[in-house]
């Protein structure tokens, strides 16, 4: 089955900085790749996702790049802002896969004023 | 409501006793999930139901664990003979798309039901 590896497991950034997660997964055939925000205590939300036609999305201050034959995937979030505190996740996902979604293990991201 | 509901949204159990966990899906979403996420992890994939059927059950832990979803909508995750391992939220999420679809489909989770086991 597919395992996802994200690290850092925490990072601290000054407000203002870009912050870089980064995502390893191991079956080459996954083909969707999610990032999840979840803030303390709240539901894990989609913030941008990615299929694997494409090598990179932006949405506003978030970006992610995938790298499909080194099957690595990171978010970039620049100039970051207190409200970005949170534990973000990825995830890959194998098509017609029932499970859906493999998650990593979460990166907690700390802005500091 | 306009997203996945789940309730308790806490639940308190002692060791050996039987637990249900309730999700109602955002209305029309054919495919629901329940995954587990311990503290500090990503959520594990428990079961996945598309319509009434369970179309894959290979993440529930034992058998102490079991899930229905009679009508296509809510679901009922139950835990039978509760251990303190089990302790951890349960989150529901749903979808427009599930198995088999080429184009996977965002889920969207609730809140979550945090169970601890003493």
């Amino acid at each position: 089955g597919e395992n996802v590896e994200q690290h850092p497991s925490t990072l601290s950034v000054q407000e203002g900085d870009s912050a870089v997660i980064k995502c390893t997964y191991s079956d080459s055939a996954s083909n969707y790749f999610p990032w999840y925000k979840q803030e303390l205590g709240k539901r894990p939300q989609l913030i941008i996702d990615i299929r694997s036609n494409v090598g990179e999305k932006k949405d506003q201050r978030i970006a992610v790049t995938l790298n499909k034959t080194a099957k690595h995937f990171s978010l970039h979030i620049t100039e970051t802002q207190p409200e970005d505190s949170a534990v973000y996740f990825c995830a890959a996902s194998i098509p017609g896969s029932a499970r859906q979604l493999t998650f990593g293990s979460g990166t907690q991201l700390t802005v500091l004023p | 409501g306009a997203g996945v509901s789940q309730t308790p949204s806490n639940k308190v159990t002692e060791k050996g006793k039987y637990v249900e966990l309730r999700c109602d899906p955002i209305s029309g979403h054919t495919a629901l999930y329940w995954y587990r996420q311990s503290l500090g992890q990503g959520p594990e994939f428990l079961i996945y139901f598309q319509g009434t059927g369970a179309a894959d059950d290979s993440g529930l832990p034992n058998d102490r664990f079991f899930a229905v979803r009679p009508e296509g909508s809510v679901s009922t995750l139950k835990i039978q003979r509760t251990e303190r391992g089990d302790s951890a939220v349960y989150l529901c999420a749903s979808s427009t798309r599930g198995q088999g679809s080429t184009n996977t489909g965002e889920l969207f989770f609730g809140e979550g039901s945090r169970l601890t086991v003493l």
